[in-house]
């Protein structure tokens, strides 16, 4: 099993859609949680931590679910510039190491 | 504005020959990142550090190294370039209080 797992896609979505990914984990030790985007070729850019609590920034929703080892990212209302590859990122424990998800592709239609 | 820039964007070499790629970041962190990035296989970790005078293996770490005499620079080294490291090479780094991680554009590297 890899320690960090997402499905890979691509998640077609008309404009103005609501689309949500999901990313499993094996380490139940881990403590950090963070979604990446990618855009083709590009550099991975944070996209937003996750928070035990759950967190939002704008149209973003990011959750925790320790019990079940997944994290969970939802957008509202999506854009056509949101289209990219979303990287899910766990934390090695006990290091300052990051495992990353293959990425799951979205692309927003208009 | 702090950055962490990498170079060069892109390099053709041979196979067999010795490749650096260079790091450098302005964020004065401590830690430092060389990944690659291949179709089906995500980012994946080649080798670290943790501060001056530390590296640490990764998971993909045999062909090359990496040497860390300052805080700003991680050069990434290919001893004897293979086709099989033919990919895209990303640094990153990260504040040991926040722990999120930076990355350089990349450095698209082909071994013919």
């Amino acid at each position: 099993r890899k320690e960090v797992e997402q499905d890979p896609g691509p998640f077609n979505v008309p404009e103005g859609a609501t689309v949500a990914f999901n990313c499993t984990y094996s380490n139940s030790a881990s403590q950090s949680f963070f979604w990446y985007r990618q855009d083709c070729r590009k550099e991975p850019k944070l996209l937003m931590s996750v928070y035990s609590s759950g967190n939002e920034d704008g149209r973003f929703t990011a959750q925790l679910n320790r019990a079940s080892q997944y994290i969970s990212l939802l957008i509202r209302d999506s854009k056509l510039s949101d289209s990219a590859t979303y990287l899910c990122v766990v934390n090695t424990p006990g290091t300052y190491k990051y495992i990353f998800g293959t990425g799951t592709r979205l692309k927003v239609l208009a | 504005d702090a950055e962490i820039t990498q170079s060069p964007r892109h390099k053709i070499t041979e196979t067999g020959r010795q490749v650096t790629l260079a790091c450098h970041q302005t964020w004065n962190h401590n830690n430092m990142f060389w990944y690659r990035q291949d179709l089906g296989h995500g980012l994946r970790l080649i080798h670290y550090s943790y501060g001056v005078q530390d590296t640490n293996k990764g998971e993909v770490s045999d062909g090359y190294s990496v040497s860390r005499s300052n805080t700003e620079d991680l050069p990434l080294t290919l001893e004897s370039a293979a086709s099989s490291q033919t990919s895209v090479y990303f640094c990153a780094s990260s504040d040991v209080r926040n722990e999120k991680l930076f990355f350089g554009s990349g450095t698209q590297l082909s071994v013919l």
